[in-house]
């Protein structure tokens, strides 16, 4: 596609349930991030993949977050059993290798409320 | 622990003026610093960056300036229009994949 997709765009969830948040990549982009950006602060890095490995998940705040990639494209992320903690926007972010000095293109996040 | 800190949460300036936007770091390790803008309901759009060799960038309007001795940034946007009203990240990275982020500052473009 001709960006970054994230899907839903907003998701209000009860605590305890569980949520899935989707991102297509840009088409041939064989690097994918995930952030999140809480409520007055910067973008926190969660997990980091390379095609459909993740070489870095040392951002993933507790046992209760997964992300997988699948044919090299879309990617999930899951929380489990969410806690009001977990609201924020998530970001996802794709580029054509691991070249940060040229920027990443975001989409235009997951909204998520934990109530 | 944040490594990459925006001071001023806010910055109002003239249309027509200089906005100057400040970044401070702590991690002597980062080689490349990136600003990124980003308007409401968006996600953030990258604006312009800089090595760690150099200490000036120039894109048209914006310059990027980096004091690798102070761990200091900054980003200069000349001259200042109402499409430049977001908020711009700063942030910084020690390889080639992982970004850390500042808080942002709010830029609001004055008539």
């Amino acid at each position: 596609g001709a960006g970054v997709s994230q899907s839903p765009s907003n998701k209000v969830t009860e605590k305890g349930k569980d949520v899935e948040l989707r991102c297509d990549p840009i088409s041939g982009h064989t690097a994918l991030y995930w952030y999140r950006q809480s409520l007055g602060q910067g973008l926190e890095f969660l997990i980091y993949f390379q095609g459909n490995s993740a070489p870095d998940k040392s951002g993933l705040p507790s046992d209760r977050f997964s992300a997988e990639r699948t044919g090299g494209s879309v990617s999930t992320l899951t929380i489990q059993r969410t806690q009001q903690e977990d609201s924020a926007v998530y970001l996802c972010a794709s580029s054509n290798r691991g070249q940060v000095n040229y920027g990443y293109t975001f989409g235009s996040g997951t909204r998520l409320t934990v109530v | 622990d944040q490594q990459v800190k925006q001071n001023s949460p806010s910055l109002s300036v003239q249309e027509g003026r200089i906005s100057i936007l400040n970044c401070d770091y702590t991690n002597s390790m980062f080689d490349y610093f990136l600003w990124y803008k980003k308007y409401p309901a968006e996600g953030p759009t990258f604006l312009i960056s800089i090595s760690s060799i150099k200490d000036k960038n120039e894109d048209g309007r914006f310059t990027v300036f980096l004091n690798k001795s102070a761990k200091h940034l900054s980003l200069h946007i000349v001259p200042s229009q109402p499409g430049d009203s977001a908020v711009y990240f700063c942030a910084a990275a020690t390889n080639d994949y992982k970004l850390s982020f500042g808080a942002g500052t709010t830029v609001t473009v004055r008539a």
